[in-house]
């Protein structure tokens, strides 16, 4: 059982490039998400996943896309890399009540030159 | 809006002194509660919850109590070790969304 697992561990970007975050969980959650991390900001959720077939918005969605097709799977797409992207991302999943504890992935950290 | 507003850091205590990190919350219905942990270089790891009030999460010698007359939940431990330091994070889970509300985090540093 290997959790919440996200690749690549480091990224560096130019200005304008596209990239796709990869996240995946092998427990059978419902739930999914990505946040952001900057410093002394805490988490900001960008997008989330109730279910295969279904996204939305969170706080900070701008400059990112999400599917989801599986259950699996929720990559995170940067369509064109700006500056003020670069950040620690976090790939989440947990289930559905709201009692439900979110497990984390370990990051991708990311830079935009 | 749901918001998390946690005591800030950084904290730097020696070995074996007491711990208390202040966190509050305003939030719509009644939140689950929670504190994350985040060692250096690593992913966020669930410390403890509490999901209702009164509740008491306890983890690894940490405790916080879920307090809805104050809207705290403030996380302590008596006796803290090196091995502590770490970034810690409150946040909430509200209503029918399952979006955690993070606080800002609080860095603590434990000296030997």
């Amino acid at each position: 059982n290997a959790g919440v697992t996200q690749t690549p561990k480091f990224q560096v970007l130019k200005t304008g490039q596209s990239m796709t975050l990869q996240c995946a969980q092998d427990m059978n959650h419902e739930y999914m998400s990505w946040y952001r991390q900057d410093p002394g900001m805490g988490l900001r959720l960008i997008h989330y996943s109730v279910g295969a077939g279904i996204t939305d918005q969170g706080e900070v969605p701008n400059g990112y896309n999400v599917s989801r097709s599986t259950t699996e799977d929720f990559p995170l797409r940067l369509l064109s890399a700006a500056p003020s992207q670069t950040s620690v991302y976090f790939c989440a999943s947990g289930g559905g009540a709201r009692t439900d504890t979110q497990y984390f992935g370990p990051g991708t950290r990311l830079t935009v030159l | 809006g749901d918001s998390v507003t946690q005591m800030e850091g950084p904290v730097t205590l020696s070995e074996e002194a007491c711990l208390t990190i202040n966190c509050t919350y305003t939030a719509t219905g009644y939140p689950s509660l929670f504190w994350y942990v985040q060692y250096p270089g690593e992913g966020l790891q669930l410390l403890l919850k509490a999901t209702k009030a009164d509740d008491k999460g306890s983890n690894k010698g940490f405790e916080a109590t879920y307090r809805k007359e104050t809207t705290s939940f403030h996380l302590e431990k008596g006796s803290v070790q090196v091995s502590d330091s770490a970034v810690y994070f409150c946040a909430l889970l509200s209503g029918s969304a399952r979006q955690l509300t993070f606080g800002s985090g609080t860095q603590l540093t434990v000296l030997p």
